[in-house]
């Protein structure tokens, strides 16, 4: 299966730790989304890259969390300091090229609950 | 990135065409529409998207009406697999450094009856 792949697909903490999650996008998407989504919403947009740079990162997105694509190819999500409003599930999605003609295509995501 | 709306839930019969609606009144000549939809427990699917013309792959066609302010999904024969929730999206079509992130709403709940 050549798709987004995540990883883990659920983690269970407790509030005041450190998780990173990872994404790993279609081999040949220079572009890499992560979203957040809570339960009867639709995903939030969190941050994306094109290759390694971190081009825009959401107000959603705080000092807490992280995120990185070190050699342009996966990307870890990091959050430190864990609160339970941080329980959601976090998305990966990977297009090619920028153009609003390539569509983004997502992995199934990480749950994350914090106790 | 344009406003979109669309129903909160709809009914369909197993075997039955699908159609899904979705405003988008406020859509500039430079924005396409897209639909996705996502599966309990899943990660969102993309379906198919367009600018004017009508579009149709395997999985379900686009009919964009002229003035581009409407747009319908149509799942030709619905199975209960298809029971999902429906995103309609507009995403401007620019080029470079912006981001052309997708920002989804509540979408529509397709419930398929068998």
């Amino acid at each position: 299966d050549t798709g987004v792949s995540q990883d883990p697909r659920h983690k269970i903490t407790k509030r005041g730790q450190n998780v990173t999650f990872r994404c790993d996008p279609i081999s040949e998407h220079n572009r890499l989304y992560w979203y957040r989504q809570t339960l009867g919403q639709g995903p939030e947009f969190l941050t994306y890259f094109q290759n390694e740079a971190q081009l825009e990162k959401s107000r959603l997105l705080s000092d807490r969390f992280s995120a990185e694509r070190p050699k342009g190819s996966f990307s870890t999500l990091e959050i430190q300091r864990t609160e339970q409003g941080d329980s959601a599930m976090y998305l990966c999605a990977s297009s090619l090229g920028g153009s609003g003609r390539s569509p983004l295509h997502f992995g199934n995501g990480t749950r994350l609950t914090v106790t | 990135d344009a406003k979109t709306t669309q129903p909160t839930s709809m009914d369909c019969a197993e075997g039955r065409a699908a159609n899904l609606p979705c405003n988008h009144s406020t859509i500039s000549g430079n924005e396409y529409v897209y639909w996705y939809r996502q599966i309990h427990s899943q990660g969102p699917q993309y379906i198919i998207h367009g600018l004017k013309n009508n579009e149709t792959n395997e999985m379900a066609s686009l009919i964009i009406t002229e003035d581009r302010k409407s747009s319908t999904l149509i799942l030709p024969h619905a199975t209960l697999r298809d029971t999902a929730v429906y995103y309609c999206i507009v995403r401007v079509a620019g080029y470079g450094g912006a981001t052309n992130k997708l920002i989804f709403g509540t979408g529509t709940l397709l419930a398929v009856q068998p």
